[in-house]
């Protein structure tokens, strides 16, 4: 099975640009996230979708951060305008089959690198 | 809310022993789980424990104490593929479908 496709793997943009970066889940997997990892931090949730609904933006920056999935499928998050402390790795991930003990393993993509500067 | 505090460095040396700690604080507990992530790689699932006790899968293996707040990731007959950054993640009682909250990682380093 295919794994988390993201594009593209790397931007580089100026400060008050904007950005886009797009997701595409594993097939069937109704859950997807979006994550911000900072150099040297561990992934931080910002948004979570079920299916086309948002479930958790409780992170997200909503001033400057949007993201969509419109047809439950897959997913674009856009940054607008971009500041210095967004240069991080984008991650996308969706939710696969429940584990032993009742929690869910998540499959990660490689990741968007931005850099703003 | 949900802290978790883990070593930021650990070394050894192939075919040595190494046990990275992790304790946690969250408003209601559910599971802990590991990943792993490579230098530019994307993070993978590597072990979860919801109950008390040891997990064993191959050379990993990961053990929770829930009266403790504690749990580690103990990797043997440590391999050069196994450098990498070790995150652990609580999933905390009544988050919406299986949300992860993640520690800031320990970077592995195995000498040869």
């Amino acid at each position: 099975e295919a794994g988390v496709a993201q594009s593209p793997r790397y931007k580089i943009i100026e400060k008050r640009q904007s950005v886009a970066f797009w997701c595409n889940p594993i097939s069937g997997h109704a859950t997807l996230y979006w994550y911000q990892q900072i150099l040297g931090q561990g992934p931080k949730l910002l948004i979570q979708f079920q299916n086309n609904g948002v479930v958790d933006d409780s992170q997200l920056p909503k001033d400057r951060f949007s993201a969509e999935r419109l047809k439950g499928v897959d997913s674009t998050l856009k940054i607008q305008p971009a500041k210095l402390e967004d240069s991080a790795v984008y991650l996308c991930a969706s939710r696969g089959p429940q584990v032993a003990g009742g929690s869910y393993e998540q499959y990660f993509g490689p990741g968007t690198r931005l850099t703003v500067t | 809310g949900q802290s978790l505090e883990q070593p930021s460095e650990v070394t050894a040396v192939e075919g040595a022993i190494v046990q990275i700690n992790c304790t946690y604080q969250t408003s209601g507990f559910y599971g802990l789980s590991w990943y792993q992530q490579h230098d530019g790689g994307a993070p993978t699932f590597l072990s979860y424990n919801a109950l008390d006790g040891l997990e064993e899968t191959g050379r990993f293996s990961s053990f929770l104490s829930r009266s403790d707040s504690y749990g580690y990731l103990l990797l043997q007959e440590l391999q050069m593929k196994d450098s990498a950054s070790y995150f652990c993640a609580v999933t905390a009682r009544g988050s919406t479908l299986g949300r992860l909250y993640f520690g800031r990682g320990t970077q592995l380093t195995v000498w040869p």
